[in-house]
């Protein structure tokens, strides 16, 4: 059974950074996509971009490019997602997905979740 | 990108009785590569369907979708109270994928 677990909670200050880690056991990480996924509170999903641990390239929405860096450590099986410049907006509980039925760059659909991380953007 | 809208905002139905949801597309899904998802407050969302049409590992067969192109609907039979919760389109045919901004049910 593929279980993805995240890292806890984070309070940020607008303008700084905050990396968010997603921990994979169960199944092959690897040739696996990994995608992360928001929903800012009360809204709806919103897909961020994605990456391929074996070939390690990230592929990101348009909206997030040059905030987000998504990143994967296949020896310790799991995938960060690192956004800069926070802002307001940016609260939001992020998810990681394991993405499947898709060819990269495409995100494929989406059978396993984290559990999310609540990350708060305050002064 | 694609623009997907799932209609209506809110669906207030009754236990037992048959819910239709659906999902348009602004261009054609290539290959219907078109998912649906159940969210329940404070939870992860859980994939229902893929490819359209496929049911997803456990997911009881009063659950169907349905579609193509860029008209998609989401068929729940007979409604059990542990259905009602927000549902979400995907699709995944190209980057980047995209989501509908949601459709909840509601109990009657």
């Amino acid at each position: 059974q593929v279980q993805l677990v995240q890292s806890g909670a984070e309070v940020k200050k607008p303008g700084s950074s905050v990396k968010v880690s997603c921990k994979a056991s169960g199944g092959t990480f690897s040739s696996y996509a990994i995608s992360w996924v928001r929903q800012a509170p009360g809204q709806g999903l919103e897909w961020m971009g994605g990456i391929i641990p074996i070939f390690g390239t990230a592929n990101y929405a348009q909206k997030f490019q040059g905030r987000v860096t998504i990143t994967a450590d296949e020896s310790t099986s799991t995938a960060y997602m690192e956004l800069s410049s926070l802002r307001s907006e940016d609260t939001a509980v992020y998810y990681c997905a394991r993405g499947v039925g898709g060819s990269f760059p495409e995100p494929g659909y989406f059978d396993y979740w984290g559990q999310g991380t609540l990350v708060t953007v305050s002064s | 990108e694609i623009v997907l809208t799932q209609s209506p905002g809110t669906l207030s139905l009754s236990p037992g009785e048959r819910a239709t949801l659906s999902c348009r597309a602004s261009q054609s899904v290539s290959s219907s590569y078109l998912a649906w998802y159940q969210q329940k407050p404070g939870q992860a969302p859980r994939l229902l369907i893929y490819g359209a049409s496929s049911r997803a590992t456990g997911i009881p067969d009063r659950f169907s979708g349905s579609g193509s192109g860029t008209d998609f609907t989401l068929t729940i039979s007979r409604l059990e109270p542990e259905d009602f919760a927000v549902y979400y389109c995907q699709q995944y045919g190209s980057s980047p994928g995209t989501f509908g901004q949601g459709t909840r049910l509601e109990i009657k």
